[in-house]
């Protein structure tokens, strides 16, 4: 069974820090992450993906996330904060051996940033 | 280009009323989705259309809600009669044909309150 998890709820740095939000995964076979952003009232925005090749990707705003097969873990990484990064940052994961494609997301960690 | 675009944006209804959430897709994108994401939960897919066809409707409570995408374009999903825990916020997700590995784009969510 494909499952994601987000193990903490709520993370908190100061602005210009580095800052990490974590991500492990559980697929049967080989897994496309993902990471998104939501804002209050809004619908999730894509900000990165890992298919395949370099361990290291980068994405939007600065993000970046690292492929960790042996730890089954995609980490979302920003060499420094801002405090309008705060927002709700999901991972997902899909069994790129699945014909039917479904997206499971992580129960989402708060990101807070303060000046 | 034009988002996904979703309507209403706040629903009230008390239990055993019915209601309906309607979604425009990004124009060329075939496949659709609609999740429910509960508060403090990752988003759950309800069901996903490949043009006006049902590709995966295994977690969908068939028992009280439908969805339907006629023309392969927008796509209406109902719940008829509507439960309290069916307070969440719905969101509808598009994707153009590719391999799987492409990204979901997502609407901005109908945020549904039953009483």
């Amino acid at each position: 069974a494909q499952s994601v998890a987000q193990p903490e709820d709520q993370v908190n740095v100061a602005e210009g820090n580095p800052l990490t939000v974590k991500c492990t995964y559980s697929v049967s076979g080989n897994p496309y992450l993902f990471w998104y952003v939501q804002y209050p009232n809004r619908g999730l925005q894509f900000l990165l993906k890992y298919i395949t090749g370099d361990n290291l990707v980068k994405g939007s705003y600065g993000f970046e996330a690292e492929f960790n097969k042996s730890q089954t873990s995609f980490h979302l990484k920003k060499p420094s904060a801002l405090v309008s990064d705060s927002a709700l940052y999901f991972c997902a994961v899909r069994d790129r051996g699945s014909t039917l494609g479904r997206l499971y997301f992580g129960r989402g960690t708060q990101l807070t940033v303060w000046p | 280009e034009a988002g996904v675009a979703q309507s209403p944006r706040y629903k009230i209804i008390e239990k055993r009323q019915s209601v309906a959430f309607w979604c425009n897709p990004i124009s060329g994108h075939a496949t659709l989705y609609w999740y429910q994401q509960i508060l403090g939960q990752g988003p759950k897919l309800l069901i996903q259309f490949q043009n006006n066809g049902v590709v995966d409707d295994s977690q969908l409570p068939k028992d009280r809600f439908s969805a339907e995408r006629l023309k392969g374009v927008d796509s209406t999903l109902k719940i008829q009669p509507a439960k309290l825990e069916d307070s969440a916020v719905y969101l509808c997700a598009s994707r153009v044909p590719g391999q799987g590995m492409d990204e979901q784009y997502f609407g901005p969510g109908t945020r549904l309150t039953v009483t």
